[in-house]
């Protein structure tokens, strides 16, 4: 069965730090684009940052970006060899509470909207 | 950064009535317009992209129009499990790609 299926969420002190991952089944995550998306309490969605695939450009191939609310304190990554595609967040503040969604891209090559999402993670962000 | 601006916020509509949400965008898109339907506590779900392209397994009651800046996605007849919150998303001008606030459809 093809899914994304997210792990790691839960509830962190102001500055500290979470790791969240998302495993992968039916696909390998190195092919395609992969983003995390996430949706604070009550509010809409986010997208929050995204890994290309490694069958990108020769010189584009695994590169990353983030949106400017959380660049400089999560980095995004992949491990092949698991097929899971991981968040690391530091410095977390509690705007970053949220339920935070793995999505795949629906092309390889990355067209920029998704067509296959995780059920999400709870991250909460509180004293 | 496009921004993506959708209304009504809510849509109250009665089942088997037809349901017309719009997506507004700060700048041209052209058709790089994706729309997501979202149940209460599950993911969202894609329904189309490309503006007007249905995703698999997407009921024909579920159109998409629209080019530019202006789109509208359209439900012709209303069906019990089409009540949720749908977003529009833009993937034209990115990083960053940019959600809609949503519209929420609910039962009148």
């Amino acid at each position: 069965e093809v899914q994304l299926v997210e792990s790691g969420g839960g509830l962190i002190q102001p500055g500290g730090s979470l790791r969240l991952s998302c495993a992968a089944s039916g696909f390998a995550v190195s092919s395609n684009y992969m983003s995390w998306v996430r949706q604070a309490p009550g509010k809409g969605l986010e997208w929050v940052s995204i890994i290309y695939s490694d069958g990108s450009d020769l010189y584009i191939g695994g590169s990353t970006h983030y949106a400017d609310s959380v660049k400089g304190r999560f980095t995004i990554s992949r491990d092949n060899s698991k097929n899971t595609v991981n968040l690391q967040m530091n410095s977390l503040r509690a705007d970053d509470t949220a339920v935070y969604y793995c999505a795949r891209d629906r092309h390889p090559l990355g067209d920029g909207y998704f067509d296959l999402w995780g059920r999400g993670t709870l991250v909460t962000v509180s004293s | 950064e496009v921004v993506m601006t959708q209304s009504p916020a809510t849509l109250s509509v009665s089942p088997g009535e037809r349901a017309t949400l719009s997506c507004r965008a700060s700048q041209n898109v052209n058709t790089y317009l994706a729309w997501y339907q979202q149940k209460p506590g599950q993911a969202p779900r894609l329904l189309i992209f490309g503006a007007s392209t249905r995703a698999t397994g997407i009921p024909a009651r579920f159109s998409g129009s629209g080019s530019g800046t202006e789109f509208t996605l359209t439900i012709s007849s209303l069906q019990s499990e089409d009540f949720a919150v749908y977003y529009c998303q833009q993937y034209h001008n990115w990083p960053p790609l940019t959600f809609g606030g949503g519209t929420k459809v609910e039962i009148k």
